[in-house]
């Protein structure tokens, strides 16, 4: 079940450009896109969220694009920072499990900034 | 700023015993989740908790799990008779109006 996907284990990146990390999902039924960042030993903590009504959407360093007839989504962050260094989690939900709207998990990125 | 604990941070048990992971999550929330992690593999969804009954489960909640929110702030995930393969970081989450989840550290369970 790969319903979202992340093709890229890894990335690396220099301190001070741009890190994007991309993911796809083949589910037409998602509606809200999440991304989170996780750090060894501790949760995912969320980033910043789409809405398939959207296109864009920008919180300070963070801007998540969102590609609906390609069913993707990509998460920019510019600049990039040393503590930006963590796992990224591209997750996804839809209307269909109800007002429950679970998440479903794509496999991570590594995101390295280095400086 | 408001955050979802889990206890224990770590718990080690042996094949068949019971364990109860125990969750927090944010005070005026409305949905609550546990996730699992197995190491090196995808974060999945357990089960979703709204209104005081389950709303939602995966295949993986079956009749070895079971939740409960026995005191209007906890929010525990117990599981009857442990398994190798139940061994994973369970993460518990909560949501209140809008759609984002926030996350808790997460208990590592080890069955040995």
């Amino acid at each position: 079940d790969q319903q979202v996907k992340q093709n890229s284990p890894s990335l690396s990146v220099q301190e001070g450009r741009i890190s994007i990390l991309n993911c796809d999902y083949t589910n037409s039924m998602f509606d809200y896109f999440l991304w989170y960042k996780k750090y060894p030993a501790e949760g995912p903590t969320f980033l910043i969220s789409i809405s398939s009504i959207k296109d864009k959407n920008e919180d300070g360093r963070f801007t998540v694009f969102l590609n609906k007839s390609a069913k993707h989504l990509s998460l920019h962050i510019v600049p990039s920072q040393p503590g930006d260094s963590a796992v990224y989690f591209c997750a996804a939900s839809d209307s269909s499990s109800g007002s429950a709207r679970q998440l479903t998990f794509g496999s991570g990125t590594q995101l390295t900034v280095l400086p | 700023e408001p955050e979802v604990t889990q206890t224990p941070s770590h718990q080690v048990t042996q094949m068949g015993q019971e364990v109860i992971l125990r969750c927090v999550p944010i005070s005026n929330h409305l949905y609550f989740y546990w996730y699992r992690q197995i190491l090196g593999q995808k974060v999945e969804f357990l089960v979703s908790f709204y209104n005081n009954e389950i709303s939602e489960k995966s295949e993986i909640f079956d009749d070895q799990f079971s939740v409960e929110r026995p005191d209007g702030s906890n929010f525990t995930l117990k599981i009857r008779s442990t398994k190798l393969e139940d061994s994973a970081m369970y993460f518990c989450a909560s949501r209140g109006g809008w759609n984002e989840q926030f996350f808790g550290p997460g208990t590592r369970l080890t069955v040995l």
